[in-house]
């Protein structure tokens, strides 16, 4: 069964700090995913990457897969209230059409 | 272009009622996943099916849980017989396409509370 791990749990800083939360894989990943989800709202989806050593630019955040596709990181510069939420990381699995989710963490971006 | 439709958005169940969810996937999508979400969790997946058909439910209980996507109307996932320890958030997700990368889009949500 694949794990996904991610760190921290929680974060929590003040408007126009920079940031990176963490995805591992207890496997290789077939595809990695990550999303961000807003309190009483479904995920939405920010990116996905699937070659190693891939980095993804969506504004001021920077997604990074590693090389041997085993972790993956999310680099958020100048944070902003609006990047509040819990940002989950996903893979489907084993190339199946579930996807397997990390716990999350859930950011806080204090004005 | 409406995203994946999910209702009710709160369900308030006694135990032993049942509880009928419903997703209408995204306009031209086949594929629906349902997870379920319990506090301060990520994502469980539960069941995935194409129109008429289970097409994997590794993750659902295999009592009181039941799912189906017929060829008309939305997607259901039934629960009977409800227990306190059913009452977590249920997302369903559709996609166009299946195969390794195939991207989810997730409706809002259905919140059960089992009292």
């Amino acid at each position: 069964t694949q794990l996904l791990e991610q760190s921290p749990q929680f974060l929590s800083i003040q408007e126009g700090e920079n940031l990176t939360v963490y995805c591992n894989s207890s496997s290789v990943f077939s595809s990695l995913q990550w999303y961000r989800q807003e309190p009483g709202e479904g995920p939405v989806l920010l990116v996905t990457v699937v070659t190693g050593g891939e980095v993804k630019k969506l504004k001021r955040l920077t997604f990074q897969f590693g090389d041997a596709r085993k972790d993956s990181s999310l680099h958020i510069t100048a944070a902003q209230p609006g990047d509040t939420g819990l940002y989950l990381c996903a893979d489907s699995f084993q190339g199946a059409q579930k996807l397997v989710f990390g716990q999350g963490t859930r950011l806080t971006i204090n004005p | 272009n409406a995203g994946v439709m999910q209702n009710p958005r709160h369900l308030v169940r006694r135990r032993g009622q049942e509880a009928r969810l419903r997703c209408s996937p995204m306009k031209g999508h086949s594929h629906v996943y349902w997870y379920r979400q319990l506090p301060e969790e990520g994502l469980k997946f539960m069941v995935y099916l194409q129109k008429e058909n289970i097409i994997d439910e590794s993750g659902m209980p295999k009592e009181r849980f039941s799912a189906e996507f017929p060829k008309e109307g939305p997607s259901i996932l039934r629960i009977q017989q409800v227990v306190r320890g059913d009452s977590a958030a249920y997302f369903c997700a559709s996609s166009p396409l299946a195969g390794v990368g195939n991207e989810q889009f997730f409706g809002p949500g259905t919140r059960l509370t089992v009292l």
